[in-house]
């Protein structure tokens, strides 16, 4: 079955960028997605990427996604404190609508 | 509505007792999932709605778990004779295209 990989944690320094990564293994895969998930609080969708595109920027948010290597990364530039939280990605399997998710990374900011 | 509605979003109960969850999506939204996150975990796929066709219920965890759903309106996920290891945030989501998650139930079993 399908199966998404991310590394479980990230730390960096508030003000540098913070690159998230994440693997997949299903090509057929029509939307990928960035979900935030904050402490206590439900699932917030960030941003998402069709497919058929390399590169989406949403303000300080830019995702990478390399169909060929099936990776997808999330970069967060001028990272802030505000911005600690997990980062899931997740794939649609088989263009069905049916999500699976990544464990989730979790991101830390240092003052 | 604005966005996906669950409820209750906490909900206490003992172990042994059935418990139902709700899920209002997103009107005209085809697709709706359930997806359970237990503490420090991950999201776990449970089951998966996709307009009339036969639901994908490959991730149910035990018969104790069953969801409806008619239609493409409320979803509700059932639990029967909750254990402790059912603890956890049950989330919804709705897609037709895109999916958004409602704010979950947290269910604690004691």
């Amino acid at each position: 079955g399908e199966d998404v990989e991310q590394s479980l944690f990230l730390s960096v320094r508030e003000g540098d960028s913070s690159v998230i990564n994440c693997t997949y293994t299903d090509s057929s895969s029509t939307y990928l997605y960035w979900y935030k998930q904050e402490p206590g609080a439900g699932l917030q969708l960030l941003t998402y990427i069709f497919s058929n595109m390399d590169m989406k920027q949403d303000q300080r948010l830019t995702v990478l996604l390399n169909k060929k290597d099936k990776h997808l990364s999330l970069r967060i530039a001028d990272t802030q404190t505000g911005d600690s939280a997990i980062y899931f990605c997740a794939v649609d399997m088989d263009s069905s609508y049916k999500l699976i998710f990544g464990s989730g990374t979790r991101l830390l900011v240092r003052p | 509505g604005a966005g996906v509605s669950q409820s209750p979003s906490n909900k206490v109960t003992e172990k042994g007792k059935d418990v139902e969850l709700r899920c209002d999506p997103i009107s005209g939204h085809t697709a709706l999932y359930w997806y359970r996150q237990r503490l420090g975990q991950g999201l776990e796929f449970l089951i998966y709605f996709q307009g009339n066709s036969a639901p994908d219920k490959s991730g149910l965890p035990s018969d104790r778990f069953s969801a409806e759903r008619t239609g493409e309106s409320v979803s509700t996920l059932t639990i029967q004779r909750t254990q402790q290891e059912d603890s956890a945030v049950y989330l919804c989501a709705s897609s037709s295209g895109r999916a958004f998650f409602g704010q979950g139930t947290r269910l604690t079993v004691v």
